[in-house]
C-alpha cells in the first residue's frame, strides 16, 4: 500500500506554544488529505479535510483559527495547533487519499502524539 | 443516527477460529467501503477495500458487501493472537469524506 509519513511522531510542549505537524505522502500525490484526532479509547474524529491549493474544510466544532491547516503541495499538508492547551493533548493522525490508476483509498500516517503541559 | 454503526465488542474468539465483524451504514448512496485495523496506540492500517456487492478475499480476510441491506462484514479465518486489535469500518460516497464507525475490539485468545 501507499506510504504516508508524519513528523514528529511525538511532541511535548508548554501551554501557550504552537506546534506544527507535517504529513507527507511519500509515493503518491494526494490532492486530498484528512486530519483526525483521537482521544484515548475513543474513535477517530475527523477535524478537517485539506485540498491542495485551497482552504481546508473544517468539521463542525473545530476551531479553524486554532487548528491551522496548509496543503501547499500534492505531497505535503501541515497542521499547526496554535496556543496549545492541555485539553489539546491527543493523538493526531493524518491520512491521504490515493486516487491513482485503479485505486481510490485513504492511507493513514503513523500519527503524532501531542502532550501539552 | 450515526453514519456507520459497529458493535464495540469486545469480540472474543479462540485462536484458529473465524472472527466475524459487522458494520451497517445509513447512506444508501455510499460507493466505497473499507476495513482498517488499529492496534492500541497506533494509527489505522488498511486491510481491505470493497466496492461491489459480494465477497472479496485477500489471504485470511474476506470482506462481504450487501448494498441492499446496507451491511458490510469482515471475516478473519484462522484467527491469530496478533489479529487482536480494534477493527474500523469506513464508508465513503465520493471519496471526499470518509465516515468511520467507532470500531469493534477483537480479542483472539491463545
Amino acid at each position: 500500500g501507499a506510504v504516508v509519513s508524519q513528523h514528529p511522531s511525538w511532541v511535548i510542549c508548554k501551554s501557550g506554544t504552537s506546534v506544527k505537524i507535517e504529513c507527507r505522502s511519500l509515493d503518491f500525490q494526494a490532492t486530498t488529505m484528512f486530519w483526525y484526532r483521537q482521544f484515548p479509547k475513543q474513535s477517530l474524529m475527523l477535524m478537517a479535510t485539506s485540498n491542495e491549493g485551497s482552504k481546508a474544510t473544517y468539521e463542525q466544532g473545530v476551531e479553524k483559527d486554532k487548528f491551522l491547516i496548509n496543503h501547499a503541495s500534492l505531497t505535503l499538508s501541515t497542521l499547526t495547533v496554535t496556543s496549545a492547551h492541555p485539553e489539546d493533548s491527543s493523538f493526531y493522525i493524518c491520512s491521504a487519499r490515493d486516487s491513482g490508476e485503479g485505486t481510490d483509498t485513504q492511507y493513514f500516517g503513523p500519527g503524532t502524539r501531542l502532550t501539552v503541559l | 443516527q450515526k453514519e456507520v454503526e459497529q458493535n464495540s465488542g469486545p469480540l472474543s474468539v479462540p485462536e484458529g477460529a473465524i472472527a466475524s465483524l459487522n458494520c451497517t451504514y445509513s447512506d444508501r448512496g455510499s460507493q466505497s467501503f473499507f476495513w482498517y485495523r488499529q492496534y492500541s496506540g497506533k494509527s489505522p492500517e488498511l486491510i481491505m477495500s470493497i466496492y461491489s456487492n459480494g465477497d472479496k478475499e485477500d489471504g485470511r480476510f474476506t470482506a462481504q458487501l450487501n448494498k441492499a441491506s446496507q451491511y458490510v462484514s469482515l471475516l478473519i479465518r484462522d484467527s491469530q493472537p496478533s489479529d487482536s486489535a480494534t477493527y474500523l469500518c469506513a464508508v465513503s460516497r465520493n471519496f471526499n469524506k470518509f465516515y468511520f464507525g467507532s470500531g469493534t475490539k477483537l480479542n483472539v485468545k491463545p
